[in-house]
Formats: structure tokens, C-alpha cells, sequence
């Protein structure tokens, strides 16, 4: 299961920091990623970390690099997603999800939670 | 980046019609492509992985097929809980790339 928190409303500029908490699998065997879906609008990828045993690298979609940074803590089976001068264009259900297969694709999500950002 | 590119954006269609959704790459992708559906206030499901395979527990009415640049999604005897926005992304490269969506309406 994977459950996502600190969704909230911010204002443009400001940072949040949303949390991943997973349980049931061996979470640190896994790459994971966050994907968002703003209002009413299509999936978008966002992040992606691997494994510590892939050197725990990550990956970032252009609209967010330089901004977000995602990050694992595999003793609390946490997957952070750091997000730093926000845009009113971040705004967004943010899902935490799992790279279950190593094919890049997501086999387990979580639930989601909603980022908005407006002044 | 990748563009993906899937249509038709919305189908309507009665229960027990066969249904296919396709997905264009804009460069070759192999079989690195995946399928989701997503169902109304509802995180995505995944259906197809690799292009064809379907993923554990997903009714077998679902197939995937395609290879390169051309891929379809293909709902056999569509049921009235196959109703949602069905998703495909590719798994080539970085960044990763979802398509626009199928909106599948009875």
C-alpha cells in the first residue's frame, strides 16, 4: 500500500514537502516516482528514484527540475517529493507510485494528494 | 522527449462492443509501453506492461499489442465497469511520457 500526506495549499514561491508512506513489499528493493494530475487534466510524470541497489539515482520531468527533488529514506519505507518555488502550475494531485515490474511503468499507486498552489 | 499521441479522446460504445484504443510514439519505442485505466476520483490501475502482457489480476477481456511506433489497447465484450480514461505511457526513456487519454463511455 502506498498512502501520500502533506498535499496542502501554498503560495506561489513557497515550498511543501510531500511524504510516501508504503508498506507490504520490500520497499527498498523498488525504483519508485510521483506522477500529478491537475484539475480536470491528463497524467503527467514528474520524479523517479531507483534503487539503492541502482545506485539510488533520480530523474526529473522539465517542469519540475532544478524545483523538486525526490528522495528515499528505505529504514522508514518513505518516498519524499521536495517541492521548492511552487507555480500556480503545480498545482495538482500528486501520486506516489511503484515501479513494481523494472519496466518504468507503475504497478502500485497510491491514492494521492491534492497541491494547491494560489495566493 | 517522447510525444505520445493516443486516440480516438473519447469513445462511446454499448455493453458486449469491442472497443480499440490506439497510441502513436513519435519515435520507436520497442514494446516499452504501458496502459492505464482511471476511473472517476480514482488513482490510475495499470493493465498492460511491455506492450502486451497483461498485469496480475486484470480481467482478460483487456489485450495490448504494437511494436515501435504503433500501439493499440483492445477491450473485448466491454462491460459498464469499463467506463473511465484509459492512459497509455511509454517506458523507453526519460522523461517519461503519458498519451492525452480515451475517455470510454457506455
Amino acid at each position: 500500500e502506498l498512502v501520500e500526506s502533506g498535499g496542502d495549499l501554498e503560495q506561489p514561491g513557497r515550498s511543501l514537502r510531500l511524504s510516501c508512506i508504503t508498506s507490504g513489499f520490500k520497499f527498498g528493493s523498488f525504483a519508485m516516482g510521483w506522477a500529478r494530475q491537475a484539475p480536470g487534466k491528463g497524467l503527467e510524470w514528474v520524479a523517479f528514484i531507483r534503487s539503492n541497489s541502482y545506485g539510488g539515482t533520480s530523474e526529473y520531468a522539465a517542469s519540475v527540475r532544478g524545483r523538486f527533488s525526490i528522495s528515499r529514506d528505505d529504514s522508514k519505507r518513505i518516498v519524499y517529493l521536495q517541492m521548492n518555488t511552487l507555480r500556480a502550475d503545480d498545482t495538482a494531485v500528486y501520486y506516489c507510485a511503484r515501479d513494481g515490474l523494472q519496466t518504468y511503468s507503475f504497478d502500485l499507486w497510491g491514492r494521492g494528494t491534492l497541491v494547491v498552489v494560489s495566493s | 522527449d517522447i510525444q505520445m499521441t493516443q486516440s480516438p479522446s473519447f469513445v462511446s460504445a454499448s455493453v458486449g462492443d469491442r472497443v480499440t484504443i490506439t497510441c502513436q510514439a513519435s519515435q520507436g519505442i520497442s514494446t516499452y509501453l504501458a496502459w492505464y485505466q482511471q476511473k472517476p476520483g480514482k488513482a490510475p490501475q495499470l493493465l498492460i506492461y511491455a506492450g502486451s502482457p497483461l498485469q496480475s489480476g486484470v480481467a482478460s477481456r483487456f489485450s495490448g499489442s504494437g511494436y515501435g511506433t504503433y500501439f493499440s489497447l483492445t477491450i473485448n465484450n466491454l462491460q459498464a465497469e469499463d467506463v473511465a480514461i484509459y492512459y497509455c505511457q511509454q517506458c523507453d526513456s526519460f522523461p517519461l511520457t503519458f498519451g492525452g487519454g480515451t475517455k470510454v463511455d457506455i
